[in-house]
């Protein structure tokens, strides 16, 4: 198994450009959710789904759109990137809703630079 | 307002000697937390969780405490190495139970 997979590994956009970050699961995890990390302020949750065909905004959302493609895709996208969107993405999966306690695998990430 | 913060930025200590990590949270009453281990470079990966009715938790030279009442929980590496030097993060579940919340990590530095 693969695990959490997400595309691409490095990317640097000029502002106002737009770009779809990928992620893909194999553990057949219902949920998957979107983070960013800026040094000294850890994880922040972009966007989650529960389940195939549901999304949800976490604590930051503005400037990004999502696509539960289905159970194993989950993409996030930058319409019009601005150089505050310049961070460290990561993709996640777990078995069920955080609530229940169920663990979250990460992907390896993707290092964003918006000039 | 909501807070979760970890002792140190940074911790540096001799191998073989007991490393002890911080996090302490506010205005959250999480039904468990957990402990991830980050590298660099890399994705957090999952270590423990520990439920709001256990005291503590082990797993080989990892040990997790969880006190409610001071909203602080404690982790512990006995027999430290090189090895363990990554950045650590504690996770606790939101007032809704809908999703986790992150600590912003202390990096561990074993120094042999």
């Amino acid at each position: 198994n693969a695990g959490v997979t997400q595309t691409p590994k490095f990317q640097v956009l000029k502002t106002g450009q737009s770009m779809t970050l990928q992620c893909a699961q194999d553990m057949n995890h219902n949920s998957m959710y979107w983070y960013r990390q800026d040094p000294g302020m850890g994880l922040r949750l972009i966007y989650y789904s529960a389940s195939e065909g549901t999304t949800d905004k976490g604590e930051v959302p503005n400037g990004y759109n999502v696509s539960r493609l289905n159970k194993r895709e989950f993409s996030l996208r930058l319409e019009s990137a601005a150089p505050s969107q310049t961070s460290v993405y990561f993709c996640a999966s777990s078995g069920d809703r955080q609530g229940q306690g169920d663990t979250q695998y990460f992907g390896p990430g993707t290092r964003l630079t918006v000039l | 307002s909501q807070k979760i913060e970890q002792n140190s930025e940074a911790l540096n200590i001799q191998e073989g000697k007991t490393a002890t990590l911080t996090c302490n949270y506010t205005n959250y009453s999480p039904a468990y937390l957990q402990w991830y281990r980050q590298d660099p470079g890399r994705g957090p990966v999952f270590l423990l969780l520990i439920r709001e009715n256990e005291k503590e938790k082990r797993k080989e030279r990892l040990k997790v405490t969880f006190d409610t009442t001071l909203k602080q929980s404690l982790f512990h590496i006995t027999a430290s190495q090189p090895a363990d030097s990554a950045t650590y993060l504690c996770a606790l579940d939101d007032n809704y139970g809908q999703n986790f919340v992150f600590g912003p990590g202390t990096r561990l530095s074993v120094l042999p």
